[in-house]
Protein backbone atom coordinates (compact mmCIF):
# COMPACT_ATOMS: atom_id res chain seq x y z
CA UNK A 1 0.00 0.00 0.00
CA UNK A 2 1.07 3.38 -0.96
CA UNK A 3 1.37 5.39 2.11
CA UNK A 4 3.58 8.09 4.03
CA UNK A 5 4.81 7.09 7.55
CA UNK A 6 5.34 9.15 10.69
CA UNK A 7 6.92 8.01 14.15
CA UNK A 8 6.11 8.83 16.79
CA UNK A 9 2.25 9.45 16.30
CA UNK A 10 2.57 11.37 20.02
CA UNK A 11 5.50 13.06 21.72
CA UNK A 12 5.53 14.80 25.11
CA UNK A 13 8.79 15.69 26.09
CA UNK A 14 11.23 18.94 27.92
CA UNK A 15 12.74 21.77 26.60
CA UNK A 16 15.83 21.64 25.47
CA UNK A 17 15.07 17.59 24.98
CA UNK A 18 16.79 16.68 21.31
CA UNK A 19 13.99 14.91 19.18
CA UNK A 20 13.47 13.38 16.02
CA UNK A 21 10.51 12.58 14.14
CA UNK A 22 11.00 10.02 11.50
CA UNK A 23 9.18 9.83 7.94
CA UNK A 24 9.46 7.49 5.28
CA UNK A 25 7.43 6.71 2.06
CA UNK A 26 7.01 3.61 -0.14
CA UNK A 27 6.15 5.70 -3.30
CA UNK A 28 9.62 6.47 -4.20
CA UNK A 29 8.33 10.33 -4.62
CA UNK A 30 11.68 12.77 -5.44
CA UNK A 31 9.82 15.51 -3.02
CA UNK A 32 9.09 15.51 0.30
CA UNK A 33 7.98 17.81 2.78
CA UNK A 34 7.57 19.15 6.46
CA UNK A 35 4.33 21.14 7.92
CA UNK A 36 3.02 22.23 11.26
CA UNK A 37 -0.77 23.09 11.77
CA UNK A 38 -1.40 25.46 14.40
CA UNK A 39 -5.14 26.52 15.28
CA UNK A 40 -5.92 29.64 12.80
CA UNK A 41 -2.57 29.69 10.50
CA UNK A 42 -3.33 26.67 8.79
CA UNK A 43 -0.64 24.75 7.16
CA UNK A 44 3.09 26.19 6.76
CA UNK A 45 5.93 24.53 5.49
CA UNK A 46 9.08 24.00 7.49
CA UNK A 47 11.65 22.35 4.96
CA UNK A 48 11.77 20.52 1.74
CA UNK A 49 13.76 18.43 0.35
CA UNK A 50 14.00 18.16 -3.52
CA UNK A 51 16.34 14.87 -3.77
CA UNK A 52 18.45 13.31 -1.79
CA UNK A 53 21.01 15.41 -0.21
CA UNK A 54 18.93 18.66 -1.96
CA UNK A 55 16.86 20.48 1.01
CA UNK A 56 15.55 24.06 1.61
CA UNK A 57 14.02 26.13 3.70
CA UNK A 58 10.06 26.66 3.92
CA UNK A 59 8.38 29.30 5.89
CA UNK A 60 9.38 28.73 9.07
CA UNK A 61 12.66 26.43 9.50
CA UNK A 62 13.64 28.15 12.70
CA UNK A 63 14.40 25.53 15.59
CA UNK A 64 14.61 22.74 13.32
CA UNK A 65 17.04 20.60 10.57
CA UNK A 66 16.33 18.04 8.66
CA UNK A 67 18.61 15.69 6.35
CA UNK A 68 17.43 13.88 3.15
CA UNK A 69 20.19 10.72 2.77
CA UNK A 70 17.76 8.38 1.14
CA UNK A 71 15.28 8.77 -1.23
CA UNK A 72 12.26 7.21 1.11
CA UNK A 73 13.20 9.08 4.22
CA UNK A 74 13.14 12.65 5.68
CA UNK A 75 13.42 12.86 9.74
CA UNK A 76 12.86 16.13 11.33
CA UNK A 77 15.07 17.16 14.02
CA UNK A 78 14.28 19.36 16.84
CA UNK A 79 18.10 19.98 18.74
CA UNK A 80 16.56 22.06 21.15
CA UNK A 81 12.70 21.63 21.67
CA UNK A 82 10.53 25.37 22.99
CA UNK A 83 7.44 24.83 24.11
CA UNK A 84 6.12 27.39 20.95
CA UNK A 85 6.91 24.11 19.22
CA UNK A 86 4.17 22.31 20.41
CA UNK A 87 2.24 21.52 17.53
CA UNK A 88 0.83 18.67 14.97
CA UNK A 89 3.39 18.14 12.33
CA UNK A 90 3.08 16.46 8.70
CA UNK A 91 5.42 15.03 6.34
CA UNK A 92 4.23 14.86 3.21
CA UNK A 93 5.97 13.59 -0.54
CA UNK A 94 5.03 14.08 -4.53
CA UNK A 95 6.32 12.73 -7.35
CA UNK A 96 7.67 15.71 -8.67
CA UNK A 97 8.48 18.99 -6.96
CA UNK A 98 5.35 20.83 -4.94
CA UNK A 99 3.13 20.72 -8.44
CA UNK A 100 1.75 17.44 -8.28
CA UNK A 101 -0.31 16.21 -5.85
CA UNK A 102 1.05 15.51 -2.62
CA UNK A 103 0.60 12.37 0.03
CA UNK A 104 0.37 13.43 3.46
CA UNK A 105 1.33 11.19 6.64
CA UNK A 106 -0.85 10.90 9.42
CA UNK A 107 0.89 13.33 11.84
CA UNK A 108 2.90 13.64 14.72
CA UNK A 109 1.05 15.40 18.05
CA UNK A 110 4.00 17.32 20.00
CA UNK A 111 3.88 18.46 23.37
CA UNK A 112 7.01 20.55 24.14
CA UNK A 113 6.43 21.54 28.80
CA UNK B 1 3.55 32.78 2.76
CA UNK B 2 0.04 31.79 3.16
CA UNK B 3 -1.12 32.36 -0.74
CA UNK B 4 -4.34 30.29 -0.53
CA UNK B 5 -7.22 32.32 1.71
CA UNK B 6 -10.41 30.27 1.59
CA UNK B 7 -13.95 31.92 2.57
CA UNK B 8 -16.20 31.37 4.40
CA UNK B 9 -14.11 29.86 6.84
CA UNK B 10 -16.86 27.57 8.86
CA UNK B 11 -20.23 26.09 6.69
CA UNK B 12 -22.49 23.98 8.41
CA UNK B 13 -25.44 22.23 6.43
CA UNK B 14 -28.07 19.67 6.23
CA UNK B 15 -27.18 16.58 4.62
CA UNK B 16 -28.28 16.52 0.86
CA UNK B 17 -27.75 19.75 0.70
CA UNK B 18 -24.43 21.38 -1.50
CA UNK B 19 -21.73 23.03 0.24
CA UNK B 20 -19.67 25.65 -1.72
CA UNK B 21 -16.87 27.37 -0.50
CA UNK B 22 -14.29 29.64 -2.30
CA UNK B 23 -10.19 30.59 -2.24
CA UNK B 24 -8.49 33.51 -3.46
CA UNK B 25 -4.98 34.02 -4.18
CA UNK B 26 -2.54 36.37 -4.74
CA UNK B 27 0.22 35.88 -7.59
CA UNK B 28 -0.06 33.74 -11.17
CA UNK B 29 -0.24 30.02 -10.32
CA UNK B 30 0.62 26.91 -12.36
CA UNK B 31 -2.06 25.12 -10.46
CA UNK B 32 -4.35 24.75 -7.62
CA UNK B 33 -5.24 21.94 -5.41
CA UNK B 34 -8.10 20.84 -2.50
CA UNK B 35 -7.53 18.77 0.22
CA UNK B 36 -10.14 17.74 3.03
CA UNK B 37 -8.70 16.74 6.69
CA UNK B 38 -10.83 14.97 8.76
CA UNK B 39 -10.27 15.70 13.00
CA UNK B 40 -6.16 15.65 13.48
CA UNK B 41 -5.18 13.36 10.59
CA UNK B 42 -3.65 13.83 7.73
CA UNK B 43 -4.78 15.70 4.60
CA UNK B 44 -6.29 13.56 1.31
CA UNK B 45 -6.07 15.25 -1.94
CA UNK B 46 -9.03 15.73 -3.69
CA UNK B 47 -8.39 17.43 -6.93
CA UNK B 48 -6.21 19.09 -8.85
CA UNK B 49 -6.79 21.68 -11.48
CA UNK B 50 -4.39 23.28 -13.77
CA UNK B 51 -4.15 27.32 -14.62
CA UNK B 52 -5.34 26.45 -18.04
CA UNK B 53 -8.46 24.94 -16.95
CA UNK B 54 -11.61 25.94 -15.66
CA UNK B 55 -13.63 23.42 -14.83
CA UNK B 56 -13.04 20.43 -13.00
CA UNK B 57 -15.10 17.30 -11.73
CA UNK B 58 -14.84 14.37 -9.78
CA UNK B 59 -17.49 12.35 -8.27
CA UNK B 60 -19.52 14.73 -6.25
CA UNK B 61 -17.35 17.49 -6.49
CA UNK B 62 -16.84 20.14 -8.87
CA UNK B 63 -13.96 23.01 -9.01
CA UNK B 64 -13.79 26.06 -10.80
CA UNK B 65 -10.59 28.37 -11.26
CA UNK B 66 -11.13 32.03 -12.51
CA UNK B 67 -7.43 33.16 -13.13
CA UNK B 68 -8.78 36.69 -14.33
CA UNK B 69 -9.72 37.05 -10.35
CA UNK B 70 -7.79 34.95 -8.72
CA UNK B 71 -10.33 32.23 -7.59
CA UNK B 72 -11.46 29.47 -7.21
CA UNK B 73 -14.32 27.65 -5.55
CA UNK B 74 -15.07 23.59 -4.64
CA UNK B 75 -18.43 22.53 -4.33
CA UNK B 76 -19.44 19.53 -2.42
CA UNK B 77 -23.44 18.25 -4.11
CA UNK B 78 -25.77 16.28 -2.24
CA UNK B 79 -23.41 16.24 1.05
CA UNK B 80 -23.26 13.58 3.32
CA UNK B 81 -22.33 13.92 7.30
CA UNK B 82 -19.15 11.65 5.98
CA UNK B 83 -17.99 15.11 4.27
CA UNK B 84 -17.54 16.85 7.37
CA UNK B 85 -14.69 17.88 7.34
CA UNK B 86 -11.60 21.06 6.84
CA UNK B 87 -11.32 21.81 3.33
CA UNK B 88 -7.67 23.54 2.30
CA UNK B 89 -6.70 24.97 -0.95
CA UNK B 90 -3.13 25.29 -2.16
CA UNK B 91 -1.48 26.75 -4.76
CA UNK B 92 1.28 26.60 -6.53
CA UNK B 93 3.41 28.69 -8.99
CA UNK B 94 6.06 28.39 -11.59
CA UNK B 95 8.86 29.85 -9.60
CA UNK B 96 8.41 28.38 -6.41
CA UNK B 97 8.89 24.11 -5.68
CA UNK B 98 6.00 24.32 -2.72
CA UNK B 99 2.70 24.40 -2.14
CA UNK B 100 0.92 27.37 0.12
CA UNK B 101 -1.72 26.45 2.01
CA UNK B 102 -4.41 28.29 3.02
CA UNK B 103 -5.98 28.81 6.72
CA UNK B 104 -8.82 25.83 5.84
CA UNK B 105 -12.66 25.82 5.86
CA UNK B 106 -14.60 23.52 8.25
CA UNK B 107 -17.61 21.78 6.74
CA UNK B 108 -20.12 20.41 9.20
CA UNK B 109 -22.68 18.06 7.74
CA UNK B 110 -26.05 17.48 10.09
CA UNK B 111 -27.38 14.20 9.23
Amino acid sequence: EAQVTQNPRYLITVTGKKLTVTCSQNMNHEYMSWYRQDPGLGLRQIYYSMNVEVTDKGDVPEGYKVSRKEKRNFPLILESPSPNQTSLYFCASSLSRGLSEQYFGPGTRLTVT
Amino acid sequence: SQQGEEDPQALSIQEGENATMNCSYKTSINNLQWYRQNSGRGLVHLILIRSNEREKHSGRLRVTLDTSKKSSSLLITASRAADTASYFCATSDYGNNRLAFGKGNQVVVIP
